[in-house]
């Protein structure tokens, strides 16, 4: 199976910051990667698809870049919405797998 | 629009079977793939399996024989069953929506809380 090692587990940032949250693919996983964000009981919600592609409707403040097995995922400009908890997900093998997701906390 | 809504027990004895159905609207099952997905209480998601539109099914080798998909089409509906229930089995679980075998998953489901009790 693909493991997806995300970094970091939690982190605080301030209104207005810029934040990067990572993911490392254990193989080749090309640009099949996306990234969801959850929010305390609910369901998650794609940002990124494509690792760096915007899903419809999600603010261009959050981007997605990758550099051979390491994804990275960055949101501008942090605003008291973009708290939750973010997961990376590899769609490119079959088990599907996920990272083990990062907590986001805005100060 | 787009929905898919899971509806099963909250509460499943030890060893016993959970059965949970998604039922989905805005889209067919015989265009799209449906997977579902479980998170336990404050850990990350993984992945159980897939039923296929055109009615294949695939599944994590982590649930061994343990677990079932099927489908009934004329009712827009996805079945999950597990047998053999253990107390970490607990966890939310989510159906979600892709649209073919080397796309993500783009739409979920609100998911159901089920806790397994001794």
């Amino acid at each position: 199976d693909i493991q997806m090692t995300q970094s970091p587990s939690s982190m605080s940032a301030s209104l207005g910051d810029t934040v990067t949250i990572n993911c490392l693919a254990s193989q080749d996983i090309g640009n099949y990667l996306s990234w969801y964000q959850q929010k305390p009981g609910k369901s998650p919600k794609l940002m990124i698809y494509g690792a760096t592609n915007l899903e419809d409707g999600v603010p261009s403040r959050f981007s997605g870049s990758r550099s051979g097995s390491d994804y990275s995922l960055t949101i501008n400009s942090l605003g008291y919405d973009d708290e939750g908890i973010y997961h990376c997900h590899q769609y490119y093998e079959y088990p599907l797998t996920f990272g083990s997701g990062t907590k986001l906390e805005i100060k | 629009q787009v929905q898919l809504k899971e509806t099963g027990p909250d509460l499943v004895q030890l060893t016993q079977t959970l059965s949970i159905t998604c039922t989905v609207s805005g889209f067919s099952l015989t265009t799209y793939n449906v997977h579902w997905v479980r998170q336990p209480p404050g850990k990350g998601l993984e992945w159980m399996g897939a039923m296929w539109n055109g009615g294949g099914t695939d599944y994590n080798s982590a649930f061994k024989s343990r677990l079932s998909i099927s489908r009934d089409t004329s009712k827009s509906q996805v079945f999950l069953k597990m047998n053999s229930l253990q107390t970490d089995d607990t966890a939310k679980y989510f159906c979600a929506r892709q649209d073919n075998i080397g796309t993500t998953l783009d739409y979920w489901g609100q998911g159901v809380m089920v806790t397994v009790s001794s």
